[in-house]
Protein backbone atom coordinates (compact mmCIF):
# COMPACT_ATOMS: atom_id res chain seq x y z
CA UNK A 1 0.00 0.00 0.00
CA UNK A 2 1.31 3.51 -0.49
CA UNK A 3 3.24 4.84 2.74
CA UNK A 4 3.02 8.32 2.05
CA UNK A 5 0.09 9.91 0.31
CA UNK A 6 0.61 13.22 -1.50
CA UNK A 7 -1.65 15.43 -2.86
CA UNK A 8 -2.70 17.22 -5.12
CA UNK A 9 -1.69 15.54 -8.35
CA UNK A 10 -1.35 18.63 -10.63
CA UNK A 11 -1.28 22.34 -9.65
CA UNK A 12 -1.18 25.77 -11.52
CA UNK A 13 -0.53 29.18 -10.02
CA UNK A 14 -0.28 32.06 -10.92
CA UNK A 15 3.38 33.84 -10.68
CA UNK A 16 4.20 35.41 -7.76
CA UNK A 17 1.65 33.09 -6.23
CA UNK A 18 1.91 30.66 -3.07
CA UNK A 19 2.38 27.05 -4.25
CA UNK A 20 1.11 24.46 -1.43
CA UNK A 21 1.60 20.54 -1.70
CA UNK A 22 0.44 18.06 1.13
CA UNK A 23 1.52 14.78 2.17
CA UNK A 24 0.55 12.61 4.68
CA UNK A 25 1.83 9.18 6.32
CA UNK A 26 0.65 6.30 8.77
CA UNK A 27 4.06 4.85 9.80
CA UNK A 28 4.92 6.38 13.16
CA UNK A 29 8.42 5.19 12.76
CA UNK A 30 9.22 6.98 9.80
CA UNK A 31 12.09 10.02 11.32
CA UNK A 32 13.25 11.97 7.99
CA UNK A 33 10.60 13.66 5.60
CA UNK A 34 12.65 14.92 2.59
CA UNK A 35 10.81 17.15 -0.83
CA UNK A 36 12.36 16.50 -3.75
CA UNK A 37 12.20 18.37 -7.53
CA UNK A 38 12.36 16.63 -10.64
CA UNK A 39 12.56 18.00 -14.20
CA UNK A 40 11.65 16.35 -16.91
CA UNK A 41 14.13 13.73 -18.09
CA UNK A 42 16.51 14.61 -14.91
CA UNK A 43 16.57 12.71 -11.53
CA UNK A 44 15.14 14.22 -8.54
CA UNK A 45 16.97 16.75 -6.45
CA UNK A 46 16.72 17.11 -2.76
CA UNK A 47 15.05 20.32 -2.21
CA UNK A 48 14.86 20.55 2.04
CA UNK A 49 13.72 17.98 4.63
CA UNK A 50 12.54 18.07 8.23
CA UNK A 51 12.91 15.86 11.21
CA UNK A 52 9.61 15.11 13.17
CA UNK A 53 11.34 17.10 16.23
CA UNK A 54 10.60 20.50 14.70
CA UNK A 55 7.58 21.65 13.24
CA UNK A 56 8.62 24.34 10.17
CA UNK A 57 11.97 24.43 8.49
CA UNK A 58 12.46 27.25 5.94
CA UNK A 59 15.35 27.88 3.08
CA UNK A 60 15.08 30.54 1.08
CA UNK A 61 11.09 30.48 -0.79
CA UNK A 62 10.91 26.75 0.32
CA UNK A 63 9.07 26.13 3.82
CA UNK A 64 8.13 22.73 5.35
CA UNK A 65 5.46 22.60 7.89
CA UNK A 66 5.35 19.35 10.16
CA UNK A 67 2.22 18.31 12.16
CA UNK A 68 3.30 15.24 14.18
CA UNK A 69 -0.18 15.19 16.01
CA UNK A 70 -1.71 14.77 12.50
CA UNK A 71 1.22 12.79 10.50
CA UNK A 72 1.00 15.49 7.77
CA UNK A 73 3.81 17.64 6.20
CA UNK A 74 3.26 20.46 3.45
CA UNK A 75 5.68 21.81 1.44
CA UNK A 76 4.85 25.72 0.48
CA UNK A 77 6.72 28.01 -2.06
CA UNK A 78 6.43 31.27 -1.84
CA UNK A 79 6.89 33.71 -4.98
CA UNK A 80 6.31 31.05 -7.15
CA UNK A 81 8.79 31.01 -10.19
CA UNK A 82 7.78 29.85 -14.05
CA UNK A 83 11.12 28.05 -13.11
CA UNK A 84 9.66 26.29 -10.59
CA UNK A 85 7.37 24.29 -12.95
CA UNK A 86 8.32 20.83 -12.18
CA UNK A 87 7.42 17.50 -10.48
CA UNK A 88 7.51 17.67 -6.62
CA UNK A 89 7.82 14.67 -4.37
CA UNK A 90 7.28 14.12 -1.01
CA UNK A 91 9.04 11.11 0.78
CA UNK A 92 9.62 9.47 4.46
CA UNK A 93 12.36 7.23 5.89
CA UNK A 94 12.95 5.63 8.94
CA UNK A 95 16.59 5.22 10.09
CA UNK A 96 16.50 1.47 12.29
CA UNK A 97 16.95 -2.12 11.33
CA UNK A 98 17.57 -3.54 7.98
CA UNK A 99 15.33 -0.52 6.11
CA UNK A 100 18.01 1.97 6.90
CA UNK A 101 17.22 5.24 4.69
CA UNK A 102 14.85 3.48 2.30
CA UNK A 103 13.02 6.26 0.98
CA UNK A 104 9.08 5.53 0.40
CA UNK A 105 8.20 8.57 -2.15
CA UNK A 106 4.66 9.86 -2.89
CA UNK A 107 3.38 9.74 -6.46
CA UNK A 108 4.21 13.68 -7.10
CA UNK A 109 2.70 16.13 -7.87
CA UNK A 110 3.12 18.41 -11.36
CA UNK A 111 3.33 22.27 -10.32
CA UNK A 112 2.75 24.72 -13.63
CA UNK A 113 3.51 28.01 -12.64
CA UNK A 114 1.78 30.71 -15.27
CA UNK A 115 4.10 33.93 -15.88
CA UNK B 1 32.25 18.13 -6.43
CA UNK B 2 31.28 15.33 -8.93
CA UNK B 3 27.80 14.21 -8.00
CA UNK B 4 26.04 10.86 -8.70
CA UNK B 5 27.25 9.80 -12.06
CA UNK B 6 25.12 6.86 -13.70
CA UNK B 7 26.11 4.65 -17.16
CA UNK B 8 24.20 4.20 -19.34
CA UNK B 9 22.27 7.30 -20.34
CA UNK B 10 19.94 5.77 -22.43
CA UNK B 11 19.45 1.92 -23.31
CA UNK B 12 17.43 -0.20 -25.61
CA UNK B 13 16.97 -3.47 -24.95
CA UNK B 14 14.74 -6.64 -26.12
CA UNK B 15 12.42 -8.79 -23.55
CA UNK B 16 14.37 -11.75 -22.46
CA UNK B 17 17.85 -9.95 -22.19
CA UNK B 18 19.89 -8.83 -19.36
CA UNK B 19 21.16 -5.33 -18.64
CA UNK B 20 23.81 -3.82 -16.42
CA UNK B 21 23.70 -0.01 -14.78
CA UNK B 22 26.25 1.23 -13.47
CA UNK B 23 26.32 4.23 -10.49
CA UNK B 24 29.55 5.83 -9.14
CA UNK B 25 28.43 7.81 -5.63
CA UNK B 26 29.50 11.02 -4.09
CA UNK B 27 33.27 10.92 -2.95
CA UNK B 28 32.65 10.24 0.71
CA UNK B 29 29.43 8.34 0.61
CA UNK B 30 29.76 4.65 1.53
CA UNK B 31 25.95 3.81 0.45
CA UNK B 32 23.95 2.90 -2.45
CA UNK B 33 20.87 2.36 -3.14
CA UNK B 34 18.72 2.09 -6.35
CA UNK B 35 15.24 3.27 -7.44
CA UNK B 36 12.94 2.54 -10.57
CA UNK B 37 10.64 5.23 -11.59
CA UNK B 38 7.64 4.23 -14.02
CA UNK B 39 6.67 7.14 -16.02
CA UNK B 40 3.72 9.02 -13.81
CA UNK B 41 5.29 8.10 -10.35
CA UNK B 42 7.27 8.03 -7.34
CA UNK B 43 10.43 6.65 -7.45
CA UNK B 44 10.27 2.97 -5.99
CA UNK B 45 13.22 1.45 -3.76
CA UNK B 46 15.12 -1.72 -5.09
CA UNK B 47 18.28 -2.06 -2.98
CA UNK B 48 20.56 -0.49 -0.59
CA UNK B 49 23.90 -1.09 -0.07
CA UNK B 50 26.24 0.50 2.98
CA UNK B 51 29.91 -0.87 2.69
CA UNK B 52 29.87 -3.17 0.19
CA UNK B 53 26.57 -5.38 1.79
CA UNK B 54 22.96 -5.42 1.14
CA UNK B 55 21.41 -3.34 3.64
CA UNK B 56 17.79 -3.27 2.54
CA UNK B 57 15.12 -4.49 -1.02
CA UNK B 58 12.23 -4.04 -1.79
CA UNK B 59 9.20 -5.81 -3.36
CA UNK B 60 11.04 -6.81 -6.85
CA UNK B 61 11.88 -10.05 -8.03
CA UNK B 62 14.65 -12.41 -8.10
CA UNK B 63 15.22 -11.13 -11.61
CA UNK B 64 16.71 -7.74 -9.99
CA UNK B 65 20.47 -8.00 -8.58
CA UNK B 66 22.97 -5.59 -7.03
CA UNK B 67 26.78 -5.46 -5.81
CA UNK B 68 28.78 -2.70 -4.56
CA UNK B 69 32.49 -2.55 -5.41
CA UNK B 70 35.10 -1.87 -2.77
CA UNK B 71 35.09 1.66 -4.03
CA UNK B 72 31.64 1.87 -3.55
CA UNK B 73 30.76 2.35 -6.55
CA UNK B 74 27.50 -0.08 -7.60
CA UNK B 75 25.73 -2.39 -10.55
CA UNK B 76 22.29 -3.03 -10.76
CA UNK B 77 21.91 -6.19 -12.83
CA UNK B 78 18.29 -7.14 -14.20
CA UNK B 79 18.05 -10.95 -16.25
CA UNK B 80 15.22 -11.94 -18.59
CA UNK B 81 13.57 -8.50 -19.26
CA UNK B 82 9.98 -7.95 -19.49
CA UNK B 83 8.02 -4.70 -20.84
CA UNK B 84 7.45 -3.99 -17.85
CA UNK B 85 10.96 -3.21 -17.12
CA UNK B 86 11.11 -0.51 -19.13
CA UNK B 87 11.69 2.74 -16.36
CA UNK B 88 13.68 5.07 -15.49
CA UNK B 89 16.52 4.01 -12.97
CA UNK B 90 18.23 5.96 -10.16
CA UNK B 91 20.69 5.48 -8.40
CA UNK B 92 21.06 7.66 -4.71
CA UNK B 93 24.23 8.08 -2.44
CA UNK B 94 24.20 8.72 0.71
CA UNK B 95 26.25 8.85 4.39
CA UNK B 96 23.63 9.94 6.60
CA UNK B 97 19.80 10.83 5.91
CA UNK B 98 20.04 12.92 2.73
CA UNK B 99 20.09 10.74 -0.56
CA UNK B 100 21.33 12.22 -3.70
CA UNK B 101 20.05 11.07 -6.62
CA UNK B 102 22.16 10.62 -10.32
CA UNK B 103 21.08 11.68 -13.69
CA UNK B 104 19.37 8.18 -13.79
CA UNK B 105 19.83 5.33 -16.95
CA UNK B 106 16.62 5.18 -19.28
CA UNK B 107 15.81 1.70 -19.97
CA UNK B 108 13.44 1.15 -22.76
CA UNK B 109 12.15 -2.94 -23.02
CA UNK B 110 10.85 -3.61 -26.79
Amino acid sequence: QQQVKQSPQSLIVQKGGISIINCAYENTAFDYFPWYQQFPGKGPALLIAIRPDVSEKKEGRFTISFNKSAKQFSLHIMDSQPGDSATYFCAASMNRGSTLGRLYFGRGTQLTVWP
Amino acid sequence: DAGVTQSPTHLIKTRGQHVTLRCSPISGHKSVSWYQQVLGQGPQFIFQYYEKEERGRGNFPDRFSARQFPNYSSELNVNALLLGDSALYLCASSWSYEQYFGPGTRLTVT
